[in-house]
């Protein structure tokens, strides 16, 4: 069975530190993964996806995919409150057919 | 970036009477549309997956006669929630997959259902 584990939090980070948000992934299948942000009573906004090995980077925030160890991750750099939120990973089986897989999502608060 | 439109973004209705939401594809086709319903402080639930032209797949637990899913054109699917009652009011959220963002899922602003 497909799974992407989050842990729920919340995680709590001062306003200028790294947050680090991590999740994990069942089946090595996957293709690509996904980094959604929800803030509360709101749809999710897509931030960032990877698929390759490694680090990507736009700005504050950098995405980490390991697929040797099945994880991927997303770091916030100097956070900010307005970064409050509930962060989804999402896997992707099946390429341009294939459905999404979220997590249930890390909340994140980002104190003054 | 794409763009998918859903409407309205509130309604409230008489339980008893049917809604009908919108989710439309603005600048993409979309051969294929996800419903999901999210309960307040709860995760994102898919509820179906709708399909251009052909019937949708609901998910296990989904009543398919209460939740009708219609997706006539290549850039519109709609969601009409039959005989609401006030346990179906959530929020509602549509999303399309997108391949200019490597078939990730860019999703609507959702509708916010309350049922008196």
């Amino acid at each position: 069975q497909k799974e992407v584990e989050q842990n729920s939090g919340p995680l709590s980070v001062p306003e200028g530190a790294i947050a680090s948000l991590n999740c994990t992934y069942s089946d090595r299948g996957s293709q690509s993964f996904f980094w959604y942000r929800q803030y509360s009573g709101k749809s999710p906004e897509l931030i960032m996806f990877i698929y390759s090995n490694g680090d990507k980077e736009d700005g504050r925030f950098t995405a980490q995919l390991n697929k040797a160890s099945q994880y991927v991750s997303l770091l916030i750099r100097d956070s900010q409150p307005s970064d409050s939120a509930t962060y989804l990973c999402a896997g992707n089986y099946g390429g341009s057919q294939g459905n999404l897989i979220f997590g249930k999502g890390t909340k994140l608060s980002v104190k003054p | 970036g794409a763009v998918v439109s859903q409407h309205p973004s509130r309604v409230i209705c008489k339980s008893g009477t049917s809604v009908k939401i919108e989710c439309r594809s603005l600048d993409f086709q979309a051969t294929t549309m996800f419903w999901y319903r999210q309960f307040p402080k709860q995760s994102l639930m898919l509820m179906a997956t709708s399909n251009e032209g052909s019937k949708a797949t609901y998910e296990q637990g989904v009543e398919k006669d209460k939740f009708l899913i219609n997706h006539a054109s290549l850039t519109l699917s709609t969601l009409t929630v039959t005989s609401a009652h006030p346990e179906d009011s959530s929020f509602y959220i549509c999303s399309a997959r997108e391949p200019r963002i490597n078939y990730g899922y860019t999703f609507g602003s959702g509708t916010r259902l309350t049922v008196v």
